[in-house]
């Protein structure tokens, strides 16, 4: 099925461990990104990239790595985890950097607790 | 970007038509209104978006004021599978959609 699938759903880590969010999309959309949702809040941006090769920082990326080595993925790489970083991590994609006519579509999450 | 406000909750009967309001008075020209819900604890769900005219698909309707400082973001007959947050954004490019708080609609029997 077409679309954006991420894993793993769920995640527990211990502070100082890291760890890597997968991201993959089939649907060759140029634009990815990862947002981390805190509980009762919205979205904000952690990294994105508009194309293969190509990443950029976010509202807040301290703490985290990105690479797109591939259009189809785009893995979020957490260094050294900490309690901070306890959230849920969603992951977009859409065709174009710019406005396109189906927004983006966005994985199902993965919900990460640091211990 | 411009800043958005939007009530922090809503209540609709279900069937009947829900109306979203969302002020974005310092919107520039360039910038788009882009409206998203997200249900229960999924990802984001991508609903309508436009730049001055009204737009419909066949989910919702937008309506954007004529100064583009607002918008309504209007579900025609809502059902119970609609109660979701709402987020309104405005964005000139998709690597800044900044998600505020939203607001919560609950669509009631």
């Amino acid at each position: 099925n077409a679309g954006v699938t991420q894993t793993p759903k769920f995640q527990v880590l211990k502070t100082g461990q890291s760890m890597t969010l997968q991201c993959a999309q089939d649907m060759n959309h140029e634009y990815m990104s990862w947002y981390r949702q805190d509980p009762g809040m919205g979205l904000r941006l952690i990294h994105y990239s508009v194309g293969a090769g190509i990443t950029d920082q976010g509202e807040v990326p301290n703490g985290y790595n990105v690479s797109r080595s591939t259009t189809e993925d785009f893995p979020l790489r957490l260094l050294s985890a900490a309690p901070s970083q306890t959230s849920v991590y969603f992951c977009a994609s859409s065709y174009h950097r710019v406005p396109g006519d189906y927004g983006y579509t966005f994985g199902s999450g993965t919900r990460l607790t640091v211990v | 970007d411009a800043k958005t406000t939007q009530p922090t909750s809503m209540d609709c009967a279900e069937g009947r038509a829900a109306n979203l309001p969302c002020n974005h008075s310092t919107i520039s020209g360039n910038e788009y209104v882009y409206w998203y819900r997200q249900i229960h604890s999924q990802g984001p769900q991508y609903i309508i978006h436009g730049l001055k005219n009204n737009e419909t698909n066949e989910m919702a309707s937008l309506i954007i004021t004529e100064d583009r400082k607002s918008s309504t973001l209007i579900l025609p007959h809502a059902t119970l599978r609609d109660t979701a947050v709402y987020y309104c954004i405005v964005s000139l490019r998709n690597n800044d959609m900044r998600f505020g708080a939203g607001t919560r609609l609950t669509v009631k029997p």
